[in-house]
């Protein structure tokens, strides 16, 4: 399995431009996770999906991050605008559903280094 | 919700020194618990992982036992090795199958 597959895992942009980081999760995962990661604030849940279906988006900073799943095998994070504080790593994860403890395992992607200058 | 304590690093430890990071963590029930690593420039990667009380998780050397008395899920290593240079996060499980990630530990070997 080629495992959870993210694009582009570099994007540098300026400040008030459209940003798209895309995911590929692991497939037969019913479950879908956007993460950030930055050194203030280390690891933050943004929202995860669940058959495509958005679950919980309490972890979106604001109205600028928006997030789709149009099909099980493809996801999108959209920051319209970015701004500088929006510099980050931002990693998919996925894992499979069932509820079941040997399936509870969430499986990450490379990440996309975000740099908005 | 959940949350972890972990470890504050970093921790800077001579190649074939014992290792432990220690983590404690509240939960509603009796979660999965979880350590990721992460090495330099890459994702999280599960290290290992204990599923009820007493299991001990174990992987590349590193154990960590679930203690559901003291809600902890310390990680150790006997031997480090210098590849073991890593950012280490432990992390309870959830009912609505969210993670609950530390702040992380950075971890770095000297030869």
């Amino acid at each position: 399995d080629a495992g959870v597959i993210q694009s582009p895992r570099h994007e540098v942009t300026e400040m008030g431009q459209e940003v798209t980081l895309r995911c590929k999760p692991i497939s037969g995962h019913d479950y879908l996770f956007w993460y950030r990661q930055t050194m203030m604030r280390g690891l933050e849940l943004l929202i995860y999906f669940n058959n495509n279906v958005p679950i919980d988006d309490s972890g979106m900073p604001e109205d600028r991050f928006s997030a789709k799943m149009p099909n099980a095998s493809f996801s999108t994070l959209k920051i319209q605008p970015s701004e500088p504080r929006d510099s980050a790593v931002y990693f998919c994860a996925s894992r499979s559903g069932g509820g079941g403890r040997g399936t509870d395992t969430q499986y990450f992607g490379p990440g996309t280094r975000l740099t908005v200058l | 919700g959940n949350s972890v304590t972990q470890m504050e690093g970093p921790v800077t430890l001579s190649e074939e020194a014992f290792l432990t990071i220690n983590c404690t963590y509240t939960a509603t029930g009796y979660p999965s618990l979880f350590w990721y690593v992460q090495y330099p420039g890459e994702g999280l990667q599960l290290l290992l992982k204990a599923t009820k009380a007493d299991d001990k998780g174990s992987n590349k050397g590193f154990e960590a036992t679930y203690r559901k008395e003291t809600t902890s899920f310390h990680l150790e290593k006997g031997s480090v090795q210098v590849s073991d240079s890593a950012v280490y996060f432990c992390a309870p499980g959830g009912s609505n199958y969210k993670l609950t990630f530390g702040k992380g530990t950075l971890l770095t070997v000297n030869p």
